[in-house]
C-alpha cells in the first residue's frame, strides 16, 4: 500500500499569509494526487487534482505542485474562508489512500 | 446540477448489519465509477470501496474486504454499501462520491450519512 504523510499536521497562520502544505507519498505516483479541502460538519471538496490542475471555481490563490513523491499545496494569501483541513489523496492505485490531514488555524 | 444523497445510517450493535444508499442526479450515473469513504468522529478519512460505471469491477479497502458489498443499481440512479459483521471501529461518516476520469478525482461528495456501531 502507498502511504501518504502529509506535514504539518497543524498551522497557525494569519489573514493575508502564505501558507505550504507538504505530502509526500511512499512510493511514486507520478501525477495522480488530489487535494480535498474540509470544513467542520461538511464534506471534503476537490480543490487540484493531477497535482497541479485547480478545479473549476476554486481561487487561484490556491496552487499545487510536484511530482513523483514530493508534492506541496499552497495558498498564497489566506483568508478567513480558509481556516479548514485539507488533505491529499494518491489515486495511482488501490488501495487509494489519503494524507493525515492538515489543519489550518487561526493565529 | 449534480447531487448525491446518503441514507441508511443508524445506531447498530457490534456484529449487525446496515445497507447504505447514495441517490445521484444531475449527471450520467452508469458512466461514472462511484466511492465510498469513511471518516471517524475527529479523525482523517479513509476509502472503503469503488466500483465501476456497470457495476463489474470492485476493489475494496482491507480493512472491510469480506464484510461490506458495493453495488449499483442504475436504472434506479442509486449506490450501495451492504456492511455485515459491524465492528467498533466501523463508526463513521460515510460519504459517497463520483469518481472523474476513470477511478480518480472524487468530485463532488454527498453531505455523508452517520453510521455507529456499539452496543
Amino acid at each position: 500500500d502507498i502511504q501518504m504523510t502529509q506535514s504539518p499536521s497543524s498551522v497557525s497562520a494569519s489573514v493575508g499569509d502564505r501558507v505550504t502544505i507538504t505530502c509526500r507519498a511512499s512510493q511514486g505516483i507520478s501525477s495522480w494526487l488530489a487535494w480535498f479541502q474540509q470544513k467542520p460538519g461538511k464534506a471534503p471538496e476537490l480543490l487540484i487534482y493531477a497535482a497541479s490542475s485547480l478545479q473549476s471555481g476554486v481561487p487561484s490563490r490556491f496552487s499545487g505542485s510536484g511530482s513523483g513523491t514530493d508534492f506541496t499545496l499552497t495558498i498564497s494569501s489566506l483568508q478567513p474562508e480558509d481556516f479548514a483541513t485539507y488533505y491529499c489523496q494518491q489515486t495511482n492505485s488501490f488501495p487509494l489512500t489519503f494524507g493525515g490531514g492538515t489543519k489550518v488555524e487561526i493565529k | 446540477e449534480v447531487q448525491l444523497v446518503e441514507s441508511g445510517g443508524d445506531l447498530v450493535q457490534p456484529g449487525g448489519s446496515l445497507r447504505l444508499s447514495c441517490a445521484v442526479s444531475g449527471f450520467t450515473f452508469s458512466s461514472s465509477a462511484m466511492c465510498w469513504v469513511r471518516q471517524p468522529p475527529g479523525k482523517g478519512l479513509e476509502w472503503v470501496s469503488s466500483i465501476s460505471g456497470g457495476g463489474g469491477t470492485t476493489y475494496y479497502a482491507d480493512s472491510v474486504k469480506g464484510r461490506f458489498t458495493i453495488s449499483r443499481d442504475n436504472s434506479k440512479n442509486t449506490l450501495y454499501l451492504q456492511m455485515n459483521s459491524l465492528r467498533d471501529e466501523d463508526t463513521a461518516v460515510y460519504y459517497c462520491t463520483k469518481a472523474r476520469s476513470g477511478w480518480n478525482w472524487f468530485d463532488p461528495w454527498g453531505q455523508g450519512t452517520l453510521v455507529t456501531v456499539s452496543s
